[in-house]
């Protein structure tokens, strides 16, 4: 069964950092793009940012919101996403969901999602 | 910023075909995607390439592009039907991604 389960939210406070991470399960994680939306709470979907497949370059992109605050990375070795989160603001309160990237741009696999708060 | 927009509510009766609309400068460019989100649920994809139905989606889910506009047509909704629904595409390069601010179907 095609798994990802999220973990690492928390309550943070505005200037900290957090790490997200997503495990995956079930499908070949070292050949899929992979992608963070998120969701504040009442809010619609966001696009956070993907990272490629190594074999296609293991590039990022990032929603102009987070650009130069968060970074996304892989370890395929672990089959594990991560989303590094620093300069927190409060506007980042949010549910982060990770996805797997297919069909070509499509969000195809969702995990449960993780709560990330951002308060003092 | 590349803006993707649906309107807010779109109600419809039981048996009867909703049409939620998704418009953009980029949409003849790019493809269009379509997920259900249900309450307390993550989203589910229902359309992807602008009418491909993913396996497991049921018939009555169907997408459509027209210039600036994708349209998602469900017919013969039923109650279980009711949601939010996102469409989601990608800027005019293909880099960054975009979802719509969302329609509330309700089923009368």
């Amino acid at each position: 069964e095609v798994q990802l389960v999220e973990s690492g939210g928390g309550l943070v406070k505005p200037g900290g950092s957090l790490r997200l991470s997503c495990a995956a399960s079930g499908f070949t994680f070292s050949n899929a793009w992979m992608s963070w939306v998120r969701q504040a709470p009442g809010k619609g979907l966001e696009w956070v940012g993907r990272i490629k497949s190594k074999t296609d370059g293991g590039t990022t992109d990032y929603a102009a919101p987070v650009k130069g605050r968060f970074t996304i990375s892989r370890d395929d070795s672990k089959n594990t996403l991560y989303l590094q989160m620093n300069s927190l603001k409060t506007e980042d309160t949010a549910v982060y969901y990770c996805t797997t990237v297919r069909f070509p741009l499509a969000f195809d696999i969702w995990g449960q999602g993780t709560m990330v708060t951002v308060s003092s | 910023s590349y803006e993707l927009t649906q309107p807010p509510s779109v109600s419809v009766s039981p048996g009867q075909t909703a049409r939620i609309t998704c418009s953009g400068d980029a949409l003849p460019k790019q493809y269009a995607y379509w997920y259900q989100q249900k309450p307390g649920q993550a989203p589910v994809l229902v359309i992807y390439k602008d009418s491909e139905r993913p396996s497991g989606i049921p018939e009555r889910f169907s997408g459509s592009s027209s210039g600036t506009t994708v349209t998602l047509t469900i017919s013969g909704v039923q109650a279980e039907d009711e949601a939010d629904y996102y469409c989601q595409s990608a800027d005019s390069s293909g880099t960054l991604g975009v979802f719509g601010g969302g329609t509330k179907l309700t089923v009368l």
